[in-house]
Formats: C-alpha cells, structure tokens, sequence
C-alpha cells in the first residue's frame, strides 16, 4: 500500500460543470476525510467518514457538494453546477486512530 | 468557534539561520500536529504532541506544547534549503471524530 491516491490531480472545469473527485485511502484505515485548501491557507474541513458512514459534514459543504464511501473504501466528492469560487485543492486524508496520511490532493481550476 | 493563528505567516531566511514558528489558539486542544507541505502535494506529519509541555526533537527540529495545550512552536536549527516549504499547526477538533482545525501556515524559504 503505497499511501493515499487521489484522482485526477489536476482538473479544469468550465462554470456549471459538474466534477467528481476520487480518493483511495490506505486500506486499514477507517477514517477517511475531505478538506479543501486555497493559496496561502490552511485546509478547511469538509466532511468525515467513518468507514462507510458520514458522520459529521461542515458548513462550508453546500447543497452543490456531495461526498459517498460505499463499502467503507475509496470515497468520492462530487461538485455540482461548479462556481468560480469552488477552485481550489481538494485534500483527501485517512487514519486508524491519530495521525492523518494526506493524499496529494486534486486541484480544481473553475473557468 | 476554535482559531489556531500562525505567526509569521512569511519567513525568508538565509541558509544557517535559525527560526521560530508560532501557534497560538485562546482554545484548549487535547493534541496538536504539525505539518510541512510542498507546492501541489498534501501536508506531510512531523510530528503530534500531547502533553501539555511536551517537547519532541526531529534533528534539527523542536516542537513544544505549551503547558496550557493552547498554543506549541516550531524551531528550526541551522535551517537548509531543504526545509523550504509551508508548515501548518493543526489541532484536534472538538468532537470525537478526529477532525483537524488547521492553522493558516507558515511559508518559509531558506535561501543557500
């Protein structure tokens, strides 16, 4: 196991497309996370899955964005009707109990 | 609402210099993390401290937990050009689910 994957790395987007992120986690792990970061900040948390559950989802995630983890694996974070504001890195991270793997996120471009 | 605010929030320095990295927070954290990340890659673990006045060494690095858990610091001894990059503090957040509330980082370039 090689870590976290996340794909695509890169991704461009014309506004009011929809886009859908995936992210393998580390198999072991039961934790899995989504976090969005923009230039010169720090990740923001948006949502939390407890192997296949969601358990906690932040404000910042709007009705446009929806995120699964069917059978407690990969997850996927799908953004509808994309806005410019939505351009930014995704960061997808898993653990078992402490201590987060990150992977090397996807960066969404909105044009 | 649980802030973590970094200072400085740039840092240029030259190769040999040492630095210090704040984190501070009026919030009581039971953990704190820190992390160096790279243009276009996901932040890295160095290190988690718990105890409050904890302090833990990685070469040239020295983290410390304030004794009130609501703040921690990162020095940097000799600093290389290989230690050029974000760094961001990150505490755990108030529920049970292990989520991080991240500081804005640090950037830091050592120049040779």
């Amino acid at each position: 196991d090689t870590g976290v994957s996340q794909d695509p790395r890169h991704k461009i987007t014309k506004r009011g497309q929809n886009v859908t992120f995936r992210c393998d986690p580390i198999s072991e792990h039961n934790r899995l996370y989504w976090y969005r970061q923009t230039l010169g900040q720090g990740p923001e948390f948006l949502t939390y899955f407890q192997n296949e559950a969601q358990l906690e989802k932040s404000r910042l995630l709007s009705d446009r964005f929806s995120a699964e983890r069917p059978k407690g694996s990969f997850s996927t974070l799908e953004i509808q009707r994309t806005e410019q504001g939505d351009s930014a890195m995704y960061l997808c991270a898993s653990s078992l109990y402490d201590g987060y793997t990150f992977g090397s996120g996807t960066r969404l471009t909105v044009v | 609402t649980q802030l973590l605010e970094q200072s400085p929030q740039f840092l240029s320095i030259q190769e040999g210099e040492n630095l210090t990295v704040y984190c501070n927070s009026s919030s009581v954290f039971s953990s704190l993390q820190w992390y160096r990340q790279e243009p276009g890659e996901g932040p890295v673990l160095l290190v988690t401290v718990v105890t409050g006045g904890e302090v833990k060494k990685l070469k040239r690095l020295t983290f410390q937990f304030g004794d009130a858990r609501k703040d921690s610091s990162l020095h940097i001894t000799a600093a290389q050009p290989g230690d050029t990059g974000l760094y961001l503090c990150a505490g755990d957040g108030s529920s049970n689910t292990g989520k991080l509330i991240f500081g804005q980082g640090t950037t830091l370039q050592v120049k040779p």
